[in-house]
């Protein structure tokens, strides 16, 4: 099993619309939980963590389900600029800070 | 805003010669990384760095590599005997904290091994 598995894609969607990602995870004893974003050819860089009550932020939110061991991320309103590869990350803090990376989940919004 | 640089943006090298990746990581911080993605690949973890020392690395990360922060800015990843394999996207992290803040990416090397 993956250690980090994410929604395969690609997603295709009109703006304006709500798109859903989900992502799930091997390692009960996972810590930290993040969204990244990277853009074509470039680094990732931090959309949000994710917190256990869930958390929001403007058009976006992130739920945690620790018992199913499930992450999710929901986009509102997508714009053309949200087009890019969402990232499912995981730390083990006992692990010297690794990031666990999923396969990543592409996101083309269209006009 | 702060940053992790990296140089250089692109290298090529004949397969068998040494590389060295520079990061300058962003100056208060305290914990560096490694990590690589092949193209169409996952971004996989190499290296952590804390204090001087390796905190954990992966099996990726054998014995023609290294890490070495020579100075008090600089963060270097050096693979000494390239293959055709390490072609690759070379990201350099930092973060103030062990997993449980952010982690800043430098913007990569891109490796190609030819």
């Amino acid at each position: 099993r993956k250690e980090v598995e994410q929604d395969p894609g690609p997603f295709n969607v009109p703006e304006g619309a709500t798109v859903a990602f989900n992502c799930t995870y091997s390692n009960s004893a996972s810590q930290s939980f993040f969204w990244y974003r990277q853009d074509c050819r470039k680094e990732p860089k931090l959309l949000m963590s994710v917190y256990s009550s869930g958390n929001e932020d403007g058009r976006f939110t992130a739920q945690l389900n620790r018992a199913s061991q499930y992450i999710s991320l929901l986009i509102r309103d997508s714009k053309l600029s949200d087009s890019a590869t969402y990232l499912c990350v995981v730390n083990i803090n006992n692990q010297g800070g690794k990031l666990i990376f999923g396969q990543g989940t592409e996101l083309s919004v269209k006009p | 805003e702060p940053e992790v640089t990296q140089t250089p943006s692109h290298q090529v090298t004949q397969m068998g010669q040494e590389v060295i990746l520079r990061c300058v990581p962003i100056s208060n911080h305290l914990y560096f990384y490694w990590y690589r993605q092949i193209l169409g690949q996952k971004v996989e973890f190499l290296v952590s760095f804390y204090n001087n020392e390796i905190s954990e690395k992966s099996e990726i990360f054998d014995d023609q590599f290294s890490v070495e922060r020579p100075d008090g800015s600089n963060f270097t990843l050096k693979i000494r005997s390239t293959k055709l394999e390490d072609s690759a996207m070379y990201f350099c992290a930092s973060s103030e904290e062990l997993g449980v803040t952010e982690a800043f990416f430098g913007q990569g090397t891109r490796l190609t091994v030819v």
